[in-house]
């Protein structure tokens, strides 16, 4: 079975700062990794997902996450912050099944609310 | 605007009552899924249908059933709602295995 697990249920960065955002992975097949991104009363929006081939993966509004495989890691970061970034942020893993994988039955990691301070 | 639509919104409702929770989405996707989301656990998937006709258990399916009975709607049906149901809900769909899921707006429940 998969897990995930985020490091931090709360970050708080200045504006313009870097944001890191820990994610990482357990899993006994090559994983397939998602983070999405959730706004006040909102659903879920994929910011950007790793499958195969490059490791460093860029999504929307700036953010990039580099999967690691010796290290089970996902992190998501972006180098500056905008205070649009605020939301709660959601790393997730595709679960594996007989007959492949999903992209849609994910396992989530807990979550990490993102603050940004003017 | 092509999406998902889930309702309503928010309900209260009595422990021991029976409520169906809706689901359409217009893309024309094929797989859809139910998700529950509480503070500290994420989102833990409930109940799958990769294609029309039919459904699957995911993580937590106890207390919950699902039908799909065409391509678009994907109802969610608490038989007899428990305390340990109030949560926000989230229906998504994707157009198959391999492609991005899209989530709806959530319904906000609460069982008292």
């Amino acid at each position: 079975a998969q897990s995930v697990t985020q490091l931090g249920s709360h970050v708080s960065v200045s504006e313009g700062a870097l944001v890191l955002l820990r994610c990482n992975y357990s899993s006994s097949v090559p994983p397939y990794l998602f983070w999405y991104v959730q706004y006040p009363n909102q659903g879920l929006q994929l910011l950007l997902k790793y499958t195969t081939g490059a490791t460093l993966v860029k999504g929307i509004n700036g953010f990039e996450a580099e999967f690691k495989k010796s290290e089970t890691s996902f992190h998501l970061t972006k180098p500056s912050a905008h205070m649009s970034d605020a939301a709660e942020y959601f790393c997730a893993v595709s679960v594996q099944e007989a007959g492949g994988t999903s992209y849609g039955k994910l396992t989530f990691g807990q979550g990490t609310i993102l603050t940004v301070h003017p | 605007i092509a999406g998902i639509t889930q309702a309503p919104t928010s309900q209260i409702l009595a422990a021991g009552r029976r409520m169906t929770l809706r689901c359409t989405q217009d893309m024309r996707h094929n797989a859809m899924y139910w998700y529950r989301q509480d503070l500290g656990l994420g989102l833990r998937l409930i109940h799958y249908s990769n294609t029309a006709g039919t459904t699957g258990k995911g993580e937590v399916p106890d207390g919950y059933s699902v039908s799909r009975a065409n391509t678009d709607d994907f109802p969610l049906t608490l038989a007899s709602a428990v305390p340990s149901q109030t949560s926000v809900y989230f229906c998504a769909s994707s157009a198959d295995r391999n492609t991005e899921a899209f989530f709806g707006q959530g319904t906000r429940l609460t069982v008292v």
